[in-house]
């Protein structure tokens, strides 16, 4: 059964702080995607990864920043939390050879306070 | 506005009757996909259409599109307790690794 887990399913940071989300997949995909999820906007894409060590820039990365060292992890950096960005956060990944569907972690909901 | 839009953003219906919901997109795309998402979880993704398809159907589900339109519809037959969850359509502009573009969703709700 493929999997995407996510390090945490709840976290609280103060304002300021530097937070890491992880993200680990077992289906050994090239491409991984960090979502963040607000009421009436829906997912918007803030990084994505088609490779080890390589990232693109999605539509909302100002205050984030990523790291891929392993093919099987992506991890999302919020190098100074600020309120803004308590949101929901998902990880995804896919294949690059001929799957096209993303497979979601449960989510990390995260509050800044 | 964003690309991918649903309408209705609510829909509530009885169970066992049929809910449908719709999705507008602005630009031109490769495919097209549905997912689910129940209560303060992740995606799941429910079904694919390609921009040469007109019509696929998956079980209980049935996705038109009509890309003159820029329009896709996903309709739930027969629905279930279950079938309680948010709907979103995804586009992609091309195949493999490319972005997805979410819209905002459509909450369902049956009524048992």
């Amino acid at each position: 059964d493929v999997k995407v887990t996510q390090s945490s399913r709840y976290l609280v940071k103060r304002t300021g702080e530097k937070v890491f989300l992880e993200c680990v997949q077992d289906m050994d995909h090239e491409n991984m995607f960090w979502y963040r999820q607000d009421p009436g906007l829906g997912l918007r894409l803030i990084y994505f990864s088609y490779d080890v060590k390589m990232k693109e820039k999605g539509d909302i990365p100002e205050g984030y920043s990523v790291s891929r060292e392993k093919k099987e992890r992506f991890s999302l950096i919020l190098e100074s939390a600020s309120t803004n960005q308590t949101s929901m956060y998902l990880c995804a990944s896919n294949s690059a050879r001929g799957t096209y569907e993303q497979y979601f972690g449960p989510g990390t909901r995260l509050t800044v306070t | 506005s964003q690309q991918g839009e649903e309408d209705p953003q609510a829909l509530s219906i009885q169970e066992g009757e049929n809910a449908t919901m719709n999705c507008s997109y602005k630009t031109s795309i490769n495919n097209l996909q549905w997912y689910r998402q129940n209560s303060g979880r992740g995606l799941v993704h429910l079904i694919l259409i390609r921009s040469n398809e007109r019509e696929k159907h998956s079980g209980r589900l049935r996705v038109t599109l009509d890309t003159s339109k820029k329009s896709s519809s996903l309709l739930i037959t027969a629905s279930r307790a279950a079938d309680t969850a948010s709907y979103f359509c995804a586009t992609a502009k091309n195949f493999g690794n490319e972005k997805l573009t979410f819209g905002t969703g459509t909450r369902l709700t049956i009524i048992p």
